[in-house]
């Protein structure tokens, strides 16, 4: 069946450092992949919508210069969250349409 | 706009009994629905989906939904719990994009 991963399962940074989250399709390919931030012991919110050759499309609320998105190929779309801050901690969790990736656990210190 | 509810945050059963998990939804057309689980530190696992065939939608892991147009309920059950299954679930409905429900966290006993 599809299969999504990602790279790295979890980070810890420092803050004010930028880190990059892959995501990748490993059996298909995506035009569009989405991005979700999940909270402890809360649900999936979506953050964007990453579009393959093209801009990503931003949720309300979401900075787009903070979470820059870049879908360059069929079956890769990154995450970069910039200047990261230990409020930007929490786990990252990529999708296709509707297969998940394992998440990205990440802290910022 | 399409929304979904799952009206119980938290359910505990005891192992061998079965397990309800419930979910309404809003919808200005005939959507799809699905139910994901996601264990501690994990990410989603598709368990099934409802896309305007069969009712009656068979999962994996013994577990099965059935979409209730009347009710607009889409509720997942399983006759007989195990241990294994004690996780987070999400009820979420398809738009362009999904749609989550707040989760129900299910425990079992033994």
């Amino acid at each position: 069946g599809a299969v999504v991963s990602q790279h790295p399962s979890w980070v810890i940074c420092k803050s004010g450092t930028s880190v990059k989250i892959e995501c990748r399709s490993l059996d298909f390919q995506a035009t569009t992949m989405f991005w979700y931030r999940q909270f402890p012991k809360q649900s999936l919110m979506l953050m964007a919508t990453s579009n393959e050759g093209s801009k990503a499309t931003y949720e309300q609320g979401v900075e787009k210069d903070k979470f820059l998105i870049n879908h360059a190929s069929l079956t890769l779309s990154t995450l970069t969250v910039t200047s990261a801050h230990p409020e930007d901690s929490s786990f990252y969790i990529c999708s296709s349409r509707t297969y998940f990736g394992p998440g990205t656990r990440l802290t910022v210190l | 706009a399409q929304s979904v509810t799952q009206l119980d945050s938290h359910v505990s059963v005891s192992e061998g009994t079965p397990v309800l998990l419930r979910c309404n939804y809003s919808s200005s057309y005939s959507p799809s629905l699905f139910w994901y689980v996601q264990h501690p530190n994990k990410g989603l696992q598709l368990l099934l989906k409802y896309t305007s065939a069969a009712t009656l939608v068979k999962g994996i892991n013994g577990f099965e939904a059935e979409f209730k147009k009347s009710e607009t309920s889409f509720h997942l059950t399983k006759p007989s719990a195990h241990m294994s299954d004690a996780a987070e679930y999400f009820c979420v409905v398809s738009d362009h994009k999904l749609i989550f429900g707040a989760g129900t966290r299910l425990a079992v006993h033994p």
